[in-house]
């Protein structure tokens, strides 16, 4: 079956400044990636997504990149805020009943 | 929040008692996914349903069950629960024509 892995665990940004975070994925038949953020006893609630046929995403601050060949995708946060301080999780979809698998997700801090 | 309810949000319970969470969609959608969140593991599968009695299990569905007689209610019970099941549940829906999946608010479980 399909196995995400994202990296690093843990990241730590100051304001202001960009953050990269890097998922991988084994299923080259994976053809959709969303991404979520989930605050603190919060659910997890969709920011972006990209779909195997587009390279790159963007919505204001936020954007996704995809590179099929290398099976990972990466979030970009441009102009960091407190606010984005949350866990992210990359997924990616596979199969007829479009099950989703999940990294184990990634806390981002945001220091003032 | 795409009209998405769970049922009891916090539950406490005792090993070997029989647990049932409920799932509530108001929107019609054909999907339902249960998922467990904990930490380090992200958010795993435990159970999926396609339609009114069509379901499949997920990567952890051992010690659960689910059933789907009706379109809005996907109930997903712990027939004896352990304290390896504690955690929270989070029940997600995705419609025909989409691919995201929208998650409910989530139940917190303790079994002791």
């Amino acid at each position: 079956g399909e196995n995400v892995e994202q990296h690093p665990s843990t990241l730590s940004v100051q304001e202001g400044d960009s953050a990269v975070i890097k998922c991988t994925y084994s299923d080259s038949a994976s053809n959709y990636f969303p991404w979520y953020k989930q605050e603190l006893g919060k659910r997890p609630q969709l920011i972006i997504d990209i779909r195997s046929n587009v390279g790159e995403k963007k919505d204001q601050r936020i954007a996704v990149t995809l590179n099929k060949t290398a099976k990972h995708f990466s979030l970009h946060i441009t102009e960091t805020q407190p606010e984005d301080s949350a866990v992210y999780f990359c997924a990616a979809l596979t199969g007829a009943n479009s099950k989703l698998t999940f990294g184990k997700g990634i806390t981002l801090s945001v220091r003032p | 929040d795409a009209g998405i309810t769970q049922s009891p949000r916090h539950k406490v319970t005792e090993t070997g008692t029989p647990v049932t969470l409920r799932c509530h969609q108001t929107e019609n959608h054909r999907y339902m996914y249960w998922y467990r969140q904990d930490p380090g593991h992200g958010l795993r599968l435990i159970h999926y349903s396609y339609g009114v009695k069509d379901t499949d299990k997920g990567e952890v569905s051992d010690g659960y069950s689910v059933s789907r007689s009706k379109t809005e209610d996907f109930l997903l019970t712990l027939e004896s629960a352990t304290s390896s099941q504690t955690s929270v549940y989070f029940c997600a829906i995705r419609s025909l024509a989409g691919e995201t999946q929208y998650f409910g608010p989530g139940t917190r479980l303790l079994v002791l």
